[in-house]
């Protein structure tokens, strides 16, 4: 079964910590993407990986293609990052995303 | 250049209803995708429509079906609603139907079922 995990399920931090969540996927991806979810819906596309390291602002997200794992960091995080933020995959021999049950992110001042 | 919009945002059906959702695509993109995401789930993919053409299916009934416009913009019709069907339903486009490419979200409409 082609599946997508993501840890913590939870995080609480306080604002100004470094924050890491984890994806990993079971079978080779054509691309890896990195969303926000805010409270009410909208979702956002934060990056998109197929090899190595993307940075953006405060952001930063890397992917290890072998040991099919990716991660996105958050430095400095602030309490407008509480969201969820789910990684998607396409898998290799498939045209739609499928999507991980998503990390919930709280950052408290 | 306006984003992906969606209507309405809420809406309440009762069960054996039939319901449509609209979705407006970004400025020059023709490809449409839909998914539902339940409370507390990650969203699941309905369908992709490109060029007014579907262009692949996840594992949803026959009862949810769609549309594309010519000018790109897209419909979620579901029949006969379950409660089960109760979700957000987001669409979302880009530019080309290809893994790499960016999809840009609607809002999403809230759907739920009695």
């Amino acid at each position: 079964k082609n599946e997508v995990e993501q840890s913590p399920q939870n995080l609480t931090a306080q604002e100004g910590e470094f924050i890491t969540i984890n994806c990993s996927y079971s079978v080779g991806i054509s691309a890896l993407h990195w969303l926000q979810q805010h409270p009410g819906g909208g979702i956002v596309s934060l990056f998109m990986l197929s090899s190595g390291k993307k940075k953006h602002g405060r952001l930063i997200a890397t992917i290890n293609i072998q040991e099919k794992h990716s991660s996105l960091h958050i430095t400095a995080s602030h309490p407008r990052d509480s969201a969820v933020y789910i990684c998607a995959v396409r898998w290799n021999y498939g045209q739609n995303f499928v999507f991980g049950p998503g990390t919930r992110l709280s950052v408290l001042p | 250049e306006t984003g992906v919009t969606q209507s309405p945002t809420h809406l309440i059906k009762t069960r054996g209803q039939q319901v449509t959702l609209r979705c407006s695509s970004q400025s020059g993109h023709n490809t449409v995708s839909w998914y539902q995401q339940a409370l507390g789930q990650g969203p699941q993919f309905i369908f992709q429509y490109y060029r007014e053409e579907e262009n692949g299916r996840g594992n949803f009934p026959p009862r949810f079906s769609g549309l594309q416009f010519p000018n790109y913009s897209s419909e979620l019709n579901v029949n006969a609603l379950e409660l089960d069907d109760s979700a957000l339903y987001l669409c979302a486009s880009s530019l080309l139907p290809l893994p790499q490419e960016t999809q840009y979200f609607g809002p999403g409409t809230r759907l739920l079922v009695l």
